[in-house]
């Protein structure tokens, strides 16, 4: 069974830097083909994809937010890590991670529960 | 960017009806498209994927159709727990985008 958890601050100040980690089980991702992204949610609003990592390191950005991501993966601690630089009011939202299998349906499948951060002063 | 369109924004229903969601592209995605259902509170989850599959474990009412520009995901018929919002992604190309959503609301 494939489980993800988001974890990090819910609370974080106007040009802060943010960092989350999805920590999960289930899958590894030194395994050929695996992904892990991220994607956020504001309140009330639709969906929005920021960053994908691969088991082979190659990562994909949001071109609106490329210069403030960063992914990362620890492979042998089972988790990814995004940091967002200069957080904004905007950024406020319930960002996930999710898994991609190239193998398998190779589609955010599934998703971690989600964690509200909330950018306020 | 692939611009993902979905209508209505809003579909009001009652129980035991039909329910037929859309989705256009911006541009050709062939079969790159997938429907993800969302409940209040809750992450999204994998209904279709590659326009047309069902995710493991989704019930046969969910059907989806459609390639290049336009997509449709059906729900035969409304059960009480369908009622949600419904989001198509494509990942044709990057940057990986999701349409606006559509929510189904009980009339």
């Amino acid at each position: 069974q494939i489980t993800l958890k988001e974890s990090g601050p819910t609370l974080v100040k106007p040009t802060q830097t943010l960092t989350l980690t999805c920590t999960f089980s289930g899958f590894s991702l030194s395994t050929s083909g695996v992904g892990v992204g991220w994607i956020r949610q504001p309140p009330g609003k639709a969906l929005e994809w920021l960053a994908l990592i691969y088991w082979d390191d190659d990562k994909r950005y949001s071109p609106s937010l490329k210069s403030r991501l960063t992914i990362t993966k620890d492979t042998s601690k089972n988790q990814v890590v995004l940091t967002m630089t200069n957080m904004d009011p905007v950024d406020t939202a319930t960002y996930y991670c999710a898994h991609m299998e190239e193998s398998g349906d190779n589609w955010f499948d599934p998703w971690g529960q989600g964690t509200l951060v909330t950018v306020s002063s | 960017d692939i611009v993902l369109t979905q209508s209505p924004a809003t579909l009001s229903l009652s129980p035991g009806e039909r329910a037929t969601l859309s989705c256009r592209a911006s541009q050709n995605v062939g079969s790159y498209l997938a429907w993800y259902q969302q409940k209040p509170g809750q992450a999204p989850r994998l209904l279709i994927y590659d326009a047309s599959t069902r995710a493991t474990g989704i019930p046969a009412r969910f059907s989806g159709s459609g390639s290049g520009t336009d997509f449709s995901l059906t729900i035969s018929s409304l059960e009480p727990e369908d009622f949600a919002v419904y989001y198509c992604q494509q990942r044709s190309n990057w940057p990986l985008t999701f349409g606006g959503g559509t929510k189904v609301e009980i009339k």
